[in-house]
């Protein structure tokens, strides 16, 4: 089993769709959570990081479930502009990151 | 602007040359570093991280000696990929941890070895 497992994806939607991600991990000692978005042949960028109360930034949503081991991200009115890959990365301590496979969302017009 | 930059930003060699690959951090000093390699369509995949001032410390499956890492300084490690063959060819990046929640990723090198 993998440590990080992502929704396999592709996720192909209309602008202004919502959509969501799931990712879960097996690591029960982890601390840190992050979603990353990739452009393609692009290195990662930090979306946003995870934490236990949930959080929000302008149409992201990222919500962490710690029992559960299971984070999900939830994009609002989608547009063209979100077409990437996310990835679900989780860390046990700063800097060494585990990341799922990604899952690629289309956003078409 | 960017935090972390690596050098060089793709790369084109032919098979049995060894290439160097560098990261620094721009703003900050670094004691330790990651490397990764990116397959294409595949994840990110930790391959070594690397401390200065002490041996690198590499992941399950990493040959040390194919993949030299060295952290000469708090803002430079290097990744030289010793002898490089065709199934080297791949996305190399390093980031960079600024804080505890906080880590910066190189823009990348591409390799690819004919």
């Amino acid at each position: 089993r993998k440590e990080v497992e992502q929704d396999p994806g592709p996720f192909n939607v209309p602008e202004g769709a919502t959509v969501a991600f799931n990712c879960t991990y097996s690591n029960s000692a982890s601390q840190s959570f992050f979603w990353y978005r990739q452009d393609c042949r692009k290195e990662p960028k930090l979306l946003m990081s995870v934490y236990s109360s949930g959080n929000e930034d302008g149409r992201f949503t990222a919500q962490l479930n710690r029992a559960s081991q299971y984070i999900s991200l939830l994009i609002r009115d989608s547009k063209l502009s979100d077409s990437a890959t996310y990835l679900c990365v989780v860390s046990p301590n700063a800097g060494k990151s585990t990341f799922g496979d990604g899952t690629t969302l289309t956003v078409k017009p | 602007g960017a935090v972390v930059s690596q050098h060089p930003s793709w790369v084109i060699c032919k098979s049995g040359t060894s290439v160097k690959i560098e990261c620094r951090s721009l703003d900050f000093q670094a004691t330790t570093m990651f490397w990764y390699r990116q397959f294409p369509k595949q994840s990110l995949m930790l391959m070594a991280t690397s401390n200065e001032g002490s041996k690198a410390t590499y992941e399950q499956g990493v040959e040390k000696d194919k993949f030299l890492i060295n952290h000469a300084s708090l803002t430079l490690s290097t990744l030289t990929v010793t002898s490089a063959h065709p199934e080297d060819s791949s996305f190399y990046i390093c980031s960079a941890p600024r804080a505890r929640n906080e880590q910066f990723f190189g823009p990348g090198t591409r390799l690819t070895v004919l």
